[in-house]
């Protein structure tokens, strides 16, 4: 039973670029969520998807947005890139009605972005 | 912004010794979670303690919750070089949030 699965692993994009992730949820779970964790932090809850829609958001600009596809799967854009974007994203699935009653995560090994 | 403070933010520990970690958090929770995070690898849930709950076990891990006090604290007992990693405090603020709010995490070194 696979895991969640992010790609890529690494990149590295200079400022003002655009980069895109990817995300595949564990088997049969279908909400995902997406966290900005830097260097020494804890990880900071961008937003989550379900049902292909954004349920929940953070604190984070408009240039950070998203996608859920009927696959579950979903995408993580950053636009117009910052030095301070650079951070380790992680994607986390759950079961949606499991996961209202507990918020338990299930998490993917994150795609470390660095931006020059 | 971070919801959790872990305390101590590092802790180094011989082989065979219990290691405790502590957690505070600033609002009210439905529940609390601990994490795992190898070498700045994805996050791995190790246990759940809801508001209504004391203390909770797991294996070699104990979990206490003081809502009062607004603190936790995770003990890990006769602890192993694999238990190395940052652990992690995450607070679930409300039963219809879906976010968690995480601290800044404790280091934790186990030395063979």
């Amino acid at each position: 039973d696979a895991g969640v699965t992010q790609s890529p692993t690494h990149l590295i994009k200079t400022r003002g670029q655009q980069v895109t992730l990817r995300c595949s949820p564990k088997s049969g779970h279908d909400t995902v969520s997406w966290y900005q964790q830097a260097l020494g932090q804890g990880p900071q809850f961008i937003f989550q998807y379900y049902e292909e829609e954004e349920r929940q958001r953070g604190n984070f600009p408009d240039r950070f947005s998203g996608h859920q596809f009927p696959n579950y799967s979903s995408e993580l854009n950053v636009n117009a890139l910052l030095l301070g974007d650079s951070a380790l994203y992680l994607c986390a699935s759950s079961f949606s009605p499991a996961e209202y009653l507990t918020g338990e995560l299930f998490f993917g090994e994150g795609s470390r972005l660095t931006v020059l | 912004s971070q919801q959790g403070e872990e305390d101590p933010q590092a802790l180094s520990i011989q082989e065979g010794e219990n290691a405790t970690m502590n957690c505070s958090y600033k609002t009210s929770i439905n529940n609390l979670q601990w994490y795992r995070q190898n070498s700045g690898r994805g996050l791995v849930h190790l246990i759940l303690i809801r508001s209504n709950e004391r203390e909770k076990h797991s294996g070699r891990l104990r979990v206490t919750l003081d809502t009062s006090k607004k603190s936790s604290s995770l003990l890990i007992t006769a602890s192993r070089a694999a238990d190395t990693a940052s652990y992690f405090c995450a607070t679930k603020s409300w039963a219809g949030s879906y976010q968690l709010t995480f601290g800044k995490g404790t280091k934790l070194s186990v030395i063979p």
